[in-house]
């Protein structure tokens, strides 16, 4: 069984520039959420898609966006880069319905993001 | 607001030793307390998943306890191993796969 693939693993971008990540969750799994890792601030919680509605949301300004295909793939943007959004960014999958919750969640290996 | 929090934040053990790895938490409703698992540069491999309504989870040589009433979990790890070592995280989920993570331990366990 397939684990959580992102794409791509690395990259490296210059300040201005915009990026997109993606992520294939686990078969099956509807819900996908994004996080940013970084040193100082440790693991945050972007946003979250189920059924390609967003249906959370983290305290990131509007440059972070996302979306969710009909095959529950998601891809997060960057727009505008800025030196400090350079990090791990994390994806994970679960199945997650509207009930009832306690599902576990699989997180990819991440997409290294350098902004230089 | 919620918040996680992890001690001690760095660990370092001889092989062999019996640890246990603190995580509270300030908002009781939470739906489930998940540990990860993370090696350096790597994404995060989940440990154990403990519901809401339980108590505690075992895996192995591993052994996970939630007391919502309290704030707490703990993570404990019998008869630790060098390839135990890596940063061990804890996550509290409040809504649909919403975690809030603590900052982690980091075990390094000795040959």
């Amino acid at each position: 069984k397939a684990g959580v693939t992102q794409t791509p693993r690395y990259l490296i971008k210059t300040r201005g520039q915009q990026v997109t990540l993606s992520c294939s969750p686990i078969s099956g799994h509807r819900s996908v959420s994004w996080y940013q890792q970084t040193p100082g601030q440790g693991l945050q919680f972007l946003f979250e898609y189920f059924s390609e509605t967003q249906r959370n949301k983290g305290n990131f300004p509007g440059r972070f966006s996302g979306r969710q295909f009909s095959n529950s793939r998601s891809e997060m943007n960057v727009s505008t880069l800025e030196l400090g959004d350079s990090a791990l960014y994390l994806c994970a999958s679960s199945l997650a319905q509207t009930t009832p919750r306690g599902t576990e969640a699989f997180f990819g290996q991440g997409t290294r993001l350098t902004v230089v | 607001k919620q918040e996680v929090t992890q001690i001690p934040a760095a660990l370092s053990v001889p092989e062999g030793e019996n640890l246990v790895l603190n995580c509270s938490f300030t908002d009781s409703a939470i739906y489930n307390l998940q540990w990860f698992r993370q090696d350096p540069g790597k994404g995060l491999t989940s440990l154990l998943l403990i519901q809401s309504s339980q108590r505690e989870q075992t895996s192995g040589r591993l052994n996970a306890s939630l007391d919502k009433s309290s704030g707490r979990s703990t993570l404990y790890i019998a008869a630790s191993q060098p390839g135990d070592s890596a940063t061990y995280l804890c996550a509290g989920e409040y809504n649909f796969n919403k975690f809030y993570f603590g900052s982690g331990t980091k075990l390094n366990v000795k040959p």
